[in-house]
């Protein structure tokens, strides 16, 4: 059974960068008939999509984050990550690693599994 | 980019009452509708996707349905577990895009 597992650092300054790995155990990180993504929470507040990464490192991006996000795949050890820069207390926020599926069939994307998440807070 | 609103925002029910939920898309989405439960401290969990795809494990009270901009999730026969919070999402194009939620309260 898939499971990811979030980690980093859960304090960042602003104006500082963001850096998140998910660590995938259960299947394979190369398997071609999904993708992996990153989403987001804030405290007490709804859910944020990120961006998605194919495991060739194709990537599509939330435009409202695409200036300031990286995302990135590590087959050999089973990992994928993000990177967000020029950080605000706007980006502080529960982040979520996630398998994304693709149907063909019903043409629709979807996230399953999640991490478990993990809180960053953005403070000096 | 796509909003989309849900209602209520929240909702008072008891054990084996009937429950809607409603998720409004701000322009069509055909059926790339999918719908997750949160419960406090969890991640969220696919419980219906493309409307009303229900996903392996997930109770057959759960039900899904709609197509354009308007879609609903029911869950009959509400149990003590079902108690959380509900999220649609729609996948018709980026940035996906997620309704703000609806708490299911006793």
């Amino acid at each position: 059974q898939l499971q990811l597992q979030e980690s980093g650092p859960g304090l960042v300054k602003p104006s500082e960068t963001l850096s998140l790995t998910c660590t995938v155990s259960g299947d394979s990180i190369s398997n071609t008939d999904y993708y992996w993504g990153w989403i987001r929470q804030p405290p007490e507040k709804g859910l944020e999509w990120i961006g998605t990464i194919y495991n060739s490192g194709n990537t599509f991006y939330n435009p409202s984050l695409k200036s300031r996000v990286t995302m990135s795949v590590d087959t050999s050890k089973k990992q994928f990550s993000l990177i967000l820069s020029s950080v605000t207390a706007a980006d502080t926020a529960v982040y979520y690693c996630s398998r994304v599926w693709y149907s063909s069939s019903l043409d629709v994307w979807w996230f399953d599994p999640w991490g478990r998440g993990t809180l960053v807070t953005v403070s000096s | 980019d796509i909003q989309m609103t849900q209602s209520p925002s929240s909702l008072s029910a008891s054990v084996g009452d009937r429950v809607t939920i409603t998720c409004r898309a701000s322009q069509s989405i055909s059926s790339h509708l999918n719908w997750y439960q949160q419960k406090p401290g969890i991640a969220p969990k696919i419980l219906i996707c493309a409307s009303s795809s229900l996903q392996s494990g997930v109770p057959s009270r759960f039900s899904g349905s709609g197509s354009g901009t308007g879609f609903t999730l029911t869950i009959s026969n509400l149990q003590p577990e079902d108690f959380a919070t509900y999220y649609c999402q729609q996948s018709y194009t980026t940035p996906w895009t997620f309704g703000q939620g609806t708490k299911v309260e006793i």
